[in-house]
C-alpha cells in the first residue's frame, strides 16, 4: 500500500523557537496533502488542505502565519510551527491522497510527529 | 450540520470474542473509511468503503450508504486489535476533506 513518511517523529523545543516537520509520500504522488492535529484522548482535527503548487486552505480557528505550510512538490509538504508556545504542544498527522487509480479518494496518513513545547 | 457518530465510545473485549462498530453520518458521502490507531498513534488504514462490503481477514466492513451508516466487525478479537477506531467520511456537495468521528477505544485483554 502507500506510504507516507513524517520527520521528525519526536520534537522538543523550548518557548518562541520555530519547527519544522516534513512529509513525504514515499511511493506515489499526492496533489492534495492534509495536515491534522490530534490532542490526548481526541479525534484528529483538520487544519490544512495543501495542493501542489498553490497555497494552502486553512481550516476556521487555524492561524496561517502560525502554521506556515508549503508543498512543494508531489511528494513532500512541510508544516512549520512558527514561535511556538506551549499551547501548540500536540500530535501533528499528515496525510495525502492518492491520486488516480481505483481508490483514488483514499488517504493515507504519515506516522505522525509529537511536539512538546517547554 | 454535518455529524460522524462512533458507537460505542469505549470498548472492552475478551480475546477471542467478536464486536461490531458503528459510525453513523449525516449527509451522503463519496468516500468512507475506517482506520486503526494503533497505540503508538499510527493511523493504518483498515478500509476504503464508501458503500458495500468488504472482507479483510478477521475485519469486515458494510456501509448502507442509502441509510447513511457503516459497521466495522471484528471477529476472534486478538490484543493487538486494541486501540482506538476511526470512521472518517468525505461528504459529498463540493467538501474536500475528510471529518472524523470521536472514535471508539477497543481493549482486548487476554
Amino acid at each position: 500500500g502507500a506510504v507516507v513518511s513524517q520527520h521528525p517523529s519526536w520534537v522538543i523545543c523550548k518557548s518562541g523557537t520555530s519547527v519544522k516537520i516534513e512529509c513525504r509520500s514515499l511511493d506515489f504522488q499526492a496533489t492534495t496533502m492534509f495536515w491534522y492535529r490530534q490532542f490526548p484522548k481526541q479525534s484528529l482535527m483538520l487544519m490544512a488542505t495543501s495542493n501542489e503548487g498553490s497555497k494552502a486552505t486553512y481550516e476556521q480557528g487555524v492561524e496561517k502565519d502560525k502554521f506556515l505550510i508549503n508543498h512543494a512538490s508531489l511528494t513532500l509538504s512541510t508544516l512549520t510551527v512558527t514561535s511556538a508556545h506551549p499551547e501548540d504542544s500536540s500530535f501533528y498527522i499528515c496525510s495525502a491522497r492518492v491520486a488516480g487509480g481505483p481508490e483514488r479518494e483514499t488517504q493515507y496518513f504519515g506516522p505522525g510527529t509529537r511536539l512538546l513545547v517547554l | 450540520g454535518i455529524q460522524v457518530e462512533q458507537s460505542p465510545p469505549d470498548l472492552i473485549l475478551q480475546e477471542g470474542a467478536n464486536s461490531t462498530l458503528r459510525c453513523n453520518f449525516s449527509d451522503s458521502v463519496n468516500n468512507l473509511q475506517w482506520f486503526h490507531q494503533n497505540p503508538w498513534g499510527q493511523l493504518i488504514n483498515l478500509f476504503y468503503i464508501p458503500s458495500g462490503t468488504k472482507q479483510n481477514g478477521r475485519l469486515s466492513a458494510t456501509t448502507v450508504a442509502t441509510e447513511r451508516y457503516s459497521l466495522l466487525y471484528i471477529s476472534s478479537s486478538q490484543t493487538t486489535d486494541s486501540g482506538v477506531y476511526f470512521c472518517a467520511v468525505r461528504f459529498s456537495g463540493g467538501y474536500n476533506k475528510l471529518i472524523f468521528g470521536a472514535g471508539t477505544r477497543l481493549a482486548v485483554h487476554p
